[in-house]
Formats: C-alpha cells, sequence, structure tokens
C-alpha cells in the first residue's frame, strides 16, 4: 500500500530563516506526490507536485520540493518564511484507482514567529 | 474565476437531526469528492463521483449519503448526525484522467457543529 509520512507534527521557525518540512513516502513503484497548503478555515490549495518529470520541483510562493528515491523522501523547503506562510501543510501520495484518489499525511503545523 | 463553492460555510445542527451540505463548481470537472476533515486530522474521502456514477469508500459510515443531480452541483446528506460527525467537510473537483497526476481543487469547506 502506499503511504506517506510526516515526520514532523509542528515546525516553528523565524520570519526570514529557511522551512523544512519532511515528509517520506511508502511505495511499490514510482509514486505521484503532492503538497498541499491549508490556511485557517480555508480549503486546500496545491503547492507543487513530483509527476516523475524531474526531481527537484517548483511550487507557489517560492517553496520547493525535491524527490529522493533512494531515501523515500519528498521534503518540501522554502529559502526565507514568510509571516503568509504560517499554515498547515500536508504532504500527498496521489492513488489511480478507478480515479484519482489522495491519501494524506498526517500534515505538519507551520508557526512562523516575527 | 472558476472555483469551487461550498454552502454553508457554517452549519449548526442538533444531534439525530438531518442535515445537507452543498458544492457547486464552474470549472466543468467530471469528478466530484467529499472529504471529512476532523480537529488536527489528514483529510478523509467519504466518496466521490464520476460523472453520475457513485463510488463509496469501504469505511464511510451508511449514515453518509451524496447526491449529484448535475455536473455543477454534489451534496453531502447526514442522515442522522452523531457528535462524532463535528468536523470540517471539504469538496473537491477534478477532470477524471486515466492518471494519478491531476490536480484536485477544494473549496474552502463546511464546519459542521452537532449540538
Amino acid at each position: 500500500a502506499q503511504s506517506v509520512t510526516q515526520l514532523d507534527s509542528h515546525v516553528s521557525v523565524s520570519e526570514g530563516t529557511p522551512v523544512l518540512l519532511r515528509c517520506n513516502y511508502s511505495s511499490s513503484y514510482s509514486p505521484s506526490l503532492f503538497w498541499y497548503v491549508q490556511h485557517p478555515n480555508k480549503g486546500l490549495q496545491l503547492l507543487l507536485k513530483y509527476t516523475s518529470a524531474a526531481t527537484l520541483v517548483k511550487g507557489i510562493n517560492g517553496f520547493e520540493a525535491e524527490f529522493k528515491k533512494s531515501e523515500t523522501s519528498f521534503h518540501l523547503t522554502k529559502p526565507s518564511a514568510h509571516m503568509s506562510d504560517a499554515a498547515e501543510y500536508f504532504c500527498v501520495v496521489s492513488l489511480f484507482q478507478g480515479a484519482q484518489k489522495l491519501v494524506f499525511g498526517q500534515g505538519t503545523r507551520l508557526t512562523i514567529n516575527p | 474565476d472558476a472555483m469551487v463553492i461550498q454552502n454553508p460555510r457554517y452549519q449548526v445542527t442538533q444531534f439525530g437531526k438531518p442535515v445537507t451540505l452543498s458544492c457547486s463548481q464552474t470549472l466543468n470537472h467530471n469528478v466530484m469528492y467529499w472529504y471529512q476533515q476532523k480537529s488536527s486530522q489528514a483529510p478523509k474521502l467519504l466518496f466521490h463521483y464520476y460523472d453520475k456514477d457513485f463510488n463509496n469508500e469501504a469505511d464511510t459510515p451508511d449514515n453518509f449519503q451524496s447526491r449529484r443531480p448535475n455536473t455543477s452541483f454534489c451534496f453531502l446528506d447526514i442522515r442522522s448526525p452523531g457528535l462524532g460527525d463535528a468536523a470540517m467537510y471539504l469538496c473537491a473537483t477534478s477532470r477524471w484522467a486515466r492518471s494519478s497526476y491531476n490536480e484536485q481543487f477544494f473549496g474552502p469547506g463546511t464546519r459542521l457543529t452537532v449540538l
């Protein structure tokens, strides 16, 4: 079965410092991986997705993620945190079972300190 | 702008009183999904429609039903809400393709409170 594990339930960084949100996946074949962001009381927004075209994926708002097959990881990074980045982040594996289905990690809450 | 709209944003119901949540989309996507997200948890898929073809997840309780009268609208009916059904309910849409790469577009959610 395919699954994702987010290694930190909560990450706190200072504004202007780098962000690292960690995600490991389990899959018997090359997975489709996504990162979604959820701001308080809002729906989910796609940040970026890995579709096997390139291992380094650039997303919106300066975020990027690197797919590392040898480490089964898909960590999300941003060079410089902004206050508006405070949100919940979900690493997601996407399956096709008659239709697309998303399997979410447990989420990482990102707090930005002034 | 093309989008996914959920109404109402906040819904309060009484224990056991049926409630209906609404989702509409202007994206003309043929797949619509309903997710349940409990406090501090990840979203969990309840069911999805591919056009009018309804697909229930194996562990979705019978208390949850859905209707899709046309491409644009989809409803979530909770027949007898219990306290454990209090959650955020998210609607999402996508264009069907034999692929796991598609983006799902999410609405803002309806937060359900059960008294």
